[in-house]
C-alpha cells in the first residue's frame, strides 16, 4: 500500500479558497475511491472514480465538491469554497479494478480550514 | 443501502489477553468483509479479510470469523501485544462500494 500516493499531505486553507487534493493510486491500479475522517470518527464514502468516469458519488456533497481522474494523472477531489466544517483527513484508496476487493490506502491529506 | 453496526466502541484489554470485536451488516449480498486498524495519524492499513463463501481465517494472531445467516462477522486478536493498540474499523464491501463501521479503539494495558 505504500504505491498509493497522496499530496499534499498537509493543506491550509482560509475559508472561501479553494482546496485540490491529489491521488495517484497503486501501479496498475485503475479505481479510486475517496473518504472523508473526521476527528475521532470513522471514514466516510464520498465517491468512486474509474479513469475518465465517476462510478458512485452518492457519498459526496452536491454542492462545491467534485471529483475526477483524468486519463493522464492523479485523481483531484476539489473543494470550492471551503468552510470550517471541511476540515478533515481525507483518503483515497485503490482498488485493482473490476473482481478485485482489496483497497489499499494512501497515507491521507489533513485539510485544515481557518 | 449497507449499514455496517461495530462494538463496542472501546475495548481496553491486559496485554497477552484476547480482544473481540464484533460486526453486524445489513445486506445479505456484501460478499466481502476486511479489517483496517489505523494507528494515530496513519492510514488505515488491511490486515485479513474474509469472503462470503468461508467461515474462518487465521493469519498469526489475528482470525476473523463470519456468520452469513445472522450476518455477522468478528475480529480476533490473540495475545494482545502493544502495538496492538489502536483503531480497528470493520466493512462490508458490495458491488464496488465498501461501508465501514465506526470503529473501535483497543487499548492494550500493561
Amino acid at each position: 500500500n505504500a504505491g498509493v500516493m497522496q499530496n499534499p499531505r498537509h493543506l491550509v486553507r482560509r475559508r472561501g479558497q479553494e482546496a485540490r487534493l491529489r491521488c495517484s493510486p497503486m501501479k496498475g491500479h485503475s479505481h479510486v475511491y475517496w473518504y472523508r475522517q473526521l476527528p475521532e470518527e470513522g471514514l466516510k464514502f464520498m465517491v468512486y472514480l474509474q479513469k475518465e468516469n465517476i462510478i458512485d458519488e452518492s457519498g459526496m456533497p452536491k454542492e462545491r465538491f467534485s471529483a475526477e481522474f483524468p486519463k493522464e494523472g492523479p485523481s483531484i477531489l476539489r473543494i470550492q469554497q471551503v468552510v470550517r466544517g471541511d476540515s478533515a483527513a481525507y483518503f483515497c484508496a485503490s482498488l485493482g479494478g473490476q473482481g478485485a476487493y482489496e483497497q489499499y490506502f494512501g497515507p491521507g491529506t489533513r485539510l485544515t480550514v481557518t | 443501502g449497507e449499514n455496517v453496526e461495530q462494538h463496542p466502541s472501546t475495548l481496553s484489554v491486559q496485554e497477552g489477553d484476547s480482544a473481540v470485536i464484533k460486526c453486524t451488516y445489513s445486506d445479505s449480498a456484501s460478499n466481502y468483509f476486511p479489517w483496517y486498524k489505523q494507528e494515530l495519524g496513519k492510514r488505515p492499513q488491511l490486515i485479513i479479510d474474509i469472503r462470503s463463501n468461508v467461515g474462518e481465517k487465521k493469519d498469526q494472531r489475528i482470525a476473523v470469523t463470519l456468520n452469513k445467516t445472522a450476518k455477522h462477522f468478528s475480529l480476533h486478536i490473540t495475545e494482545t501485544q502493544p502495538e496492538d493498540s489502536a483503531v480497528y474499523f470493520c466493512a462490508a464491501f458490495r458491488d464496488d462500494k465498501i461501508i465501514f463501521g465506526k470503529g473501535t479503539r483497543l487499548h492494550i494495558l500493561p
